[in-house]
């Protein structure tokens, strides 16, 4: 039983075309994240939900719009996708209220931009 | 600006010797860290953490040690498998945040 999981788990797609990317968390957490891992394998964390209400948005072009539709979704929408935008994205959730920060991440999602 | 750093991007030990991957960092908001670990094709995985109030903690054959005043920690793994051959991540978070600060990984490779 996958506790953190995403679709698709490769994308190619030419520059300009919209894509999304969903994900979908079974462990009753409140919190879920999106991660962008770029070329130099960087884990930057992009988008940050709690109970469905957007609290972290890490200065990430507005062509990216995260959609939370209840709390154990977390999708990821980008319009006019652009080159620099291939990497892998990664989902996460953890739960909100405790001392440390534990994050459970999905399989990750390679988007290929060509 | 890198608020978390690991230094070595590669390590290469002998199964059965001990790995040390370490991680630094310069927020001193900082108070928990956390140590994931990545093989090729899946998502990091939680493996093992430390609170600002410790200066180690143990699982098994994995530790991590902190040294607040160097703003430094370290993981330990002894002994070394070849199965702990993947990509170990260091993060950092401040009390009650969501954000977690990755360093850029190392990559361990256990040789048999």
């Amino acid at each position: 039983d996958t506790a953190v999981s995403q679709t698709p788990k490769y994308l190619v797609t030419q520059m300009g075309n919209d894509k999304s990317i969903k994900c979908e968390q079974n462990l009753g957490h409140d919190t879920m994240y999106w991660y962008k891992q770029d070329s130099k394998k960087f884990l930057k964390i992009m988008f940050s939900y709690n109970n469905k209400e957007l609290i972290i948005n890490e200065t990430v072009p507005n062509r990216f719009s995260p959609k939370s539709p209840d709390k154990a979704h977390l999708n990821l929408h980008i319009n006019s996708l652009e080159l620099g935008d291939s990497a892998v994205y990664f989902c996460a959730s953890s739960q909100s209220g405790v001392s440390y920060n534990e994050q459970f991440f999905g399989p990750g999602t390679r988007l290929t931009v060509l | 600006d890198q608020q978390v750093k690991q230094n070595s991007p590669s390590l290469s030990v002998q199964e059965g010797r001990i790995s040390i991957l370490n991680c630094d960092y310069t927020n001193s908001m900082f108070d928990y860290f956390l140590w994931y670990k990545k093989y090729p094709a899946e998502g990091p995985t939680f493996l093992i953490s430390i609170s600002s109030i410790k200066d180690k903690n143990e699982d098994g054959r994995f530790t991590v040690f902190l040294n607040k005043s160097a703003k430094h920690l370290s993981l330990h793994i002894v002994p070394s498998q070849p199965g702990d051959s993947a990509v170990y991540f260091c993060a950092a978070s401040a009390r009650y945040g969501n954000k977690l600060v990755f360093g850029a990984g190392t990559i361990l490779r256990v040789k048999s």
